[in-house]
């Protein structure tokens, strides 16, 4: 079975550019999660999504961080403008049921590694 | 906001030895979870416990939860280097979800 997906695998860019980041959680999962993983802070949630819909984005650092998830197969991170201080490796992960009412662990993507020069 | 503590953060041990790794965390929750993540790679789940006293094992991990110490404690028996990767806990509460800093283990041949 396919676990999750994310795209890209890399990315590195300027400061100031748009970062789009997918993600393509396992089929049949009703929440997803968004997190950025740095030596400094470690892993932290930026934002949790439980039937589409956002339940929880106090973890976004900024007003230029935004995410969506349009559907039940798809959600992006968005970064405009960028700034150096973004470069992390930001995982994406999904699971069955939500924060507080599941017993099912998240599935995590490979992770995308982003660089902002 | 609920902290979640692992120590230690590194550990070096001999193939053959024993060892455990605590997680301790701030406020009440029913929901402890281990993961394990290799080097440049995803975080892969372990374990996942729901309720006081409980206790998985697989392979040479045993993990356990005791809710009323808010202490999680995942024990490596016989360690092989196979088991070399960083360890992380990880509690969900109301909406959130905390990971602790990671214990970066070596298994030395």
């Amino acid at each position: 079975d396919a676990g999750v997906i994310q795209s890209p695998r890399h990315e590195v860019t300027e400061m100031g550019q748009e970062v789009t980041l997918r993600c393509k959680p396992i089929s049949g999962h009703n929440s997803l999660f968004w997190y950025r993983q740095t030596m400094m802070r470690g892993l932290e949630l930026l934002i949790y999504f439980n039937n589409n819909v956002p339940i929880d984005d106090s973890g976004m650092p900024e007003d230029r961080f935004s995410a969506k998830m349009p559907n039940a197969s798809f959600s992006t991170l968005k970064i405009q403008p960028s700034e150096p201080r973004d470069s992390a490796v930001y995982f994406c992960a999904s699971s069955l049921g939500g924060l507080g009412l599941s017993n099912q662990p998240q599935h995590f993507g490979d992770g995308t590694r982003l660089s902002i020069l | 906001e609920l902290k979640v503590e692992q120590n230690p953060l590194f550990l070096s041990m001999q193939e053959g030895k024993n060892y455990t790794i605590y997680c301790n965390y701030s406020t009440t929750s029913d929901r402890l979870y281990w993961y394990r993540q290799d080097p440049g790679k995803s975080l892969e789940s372990l374990f996942v416990l729901l309720s006081n006293g409980a206790v998985k094992q697989e392979g040479r991990l045993m993990a356990s939860l005791d809710t009323k110490a808010r202490l999680s404690t995942l024990h490596i028996t016989a360690a092989v280097h196979d088991l070399s990767a960083t360890y992380f806990c990880a509690v969900d509460n109301f909406n959130k979800f905390y990971f602790g800093s990671g214990t970066k283990l070596n298994v030395k041949p």
